[in-house]
């Protein structure tokens, strides 16, 4: 079985803070996915890492890839209370005729102003 | 596009009765998913399918079936309902490209008294 463990489940941070949340297996992954689900929504893909050692940024939030593939961080710089919400990592699991993903059990990110 | 859609929004359901959780889809996607999300917890997959016609089994599938007749709609019907099925139900699609990037409805939420 494929195992996602995100860290921490929750964190409470005032408005200006930065943050790092991580997201770990023991499988290596082809690619992985970083969703948000802001709260009453549905997961919202925030961005897709491919290579080893890839960093990709949008505005105030900064993505890695391991090297090895295995692992992923979420890096927000300067919270703002619009970052609330919970952050899910997922990845395609390993002969996956039916394009399935597996997710993490997610980190509550609330962000006080 | 409206991307995937889901209805109802909430229900309140007496143990015993039975409903069906609608899902739609324009985006032409081959692949649909059902999941459940718990308080506090991560996603588990109901089940999924492939293309219309094509149905199977997830990670948590007791209670609940499937069927896809068409390729914009994926139903899910749960028959019997119990207090454990108390849940936020989530459909998401993907195509045939990219990473198996999915792309989520806003939710069922459903209670079970």
């Amino acid at each position: 079985t494929q195992l996602l463990e995100q860290s921490p489940q929750f964190l409470s941070i005032q408005e200006g803070e930065n943050l790092t949340v991580y997201c770990n297996s023991s499988s290596v992954f082809s690619s992985l996915q970083w969703y948000r689900q802001e709260p009453g929504e549905g997961p919202v893909l925030l961005v897709t890492v491919v290579t080893g050692g890839e960093v990709k940024k949008l505005k105030r939030l900064t993505f890695q890839f391991g090297d090895a593939r295995k692992d992923s961080s979420l890096h927000i710089t300067a919270a703002q209370p619009g970052d609330t919400g919970l952050y899910l990592c997922a990845a395609p699991m390993n002969n996956n005729a039916g394009n399935m993903l597996t997710f993490g059990g997610g980190t509550r990110l609330m962000v006080k102003p | 596009n409206a991307g995937v859609t889901q209805t109802p929004k909430f229900r309140i359901l007496k143990i015993g009765q039975s409903m069906t959780l609608q899902c739609t889809q324009d985006m032409n996607h081959n692949y649909m998913y059902w999941y459940r999300q718990d308080p506090g917890m991560g996603l588990k997959l109901i089940y999924y399918s492939v293309g219309a016609g094509i149905t199977d089994k997830g990670e948590v599938p007791n209670g609940y079936n499937v069927s896809r007749s068409t390729t914009e709609d994926f139903p899910l019907r749960l028959e019997l309902a119990a207090p454990s099925q108390t849940s936020v139900y989530f459909c998401a699609s993907t195509g045939t490209s990219g990473y198996n990037e999915q792309f989520f409805g806003p939710g069922t939420r459903l209670t079970v008294l």
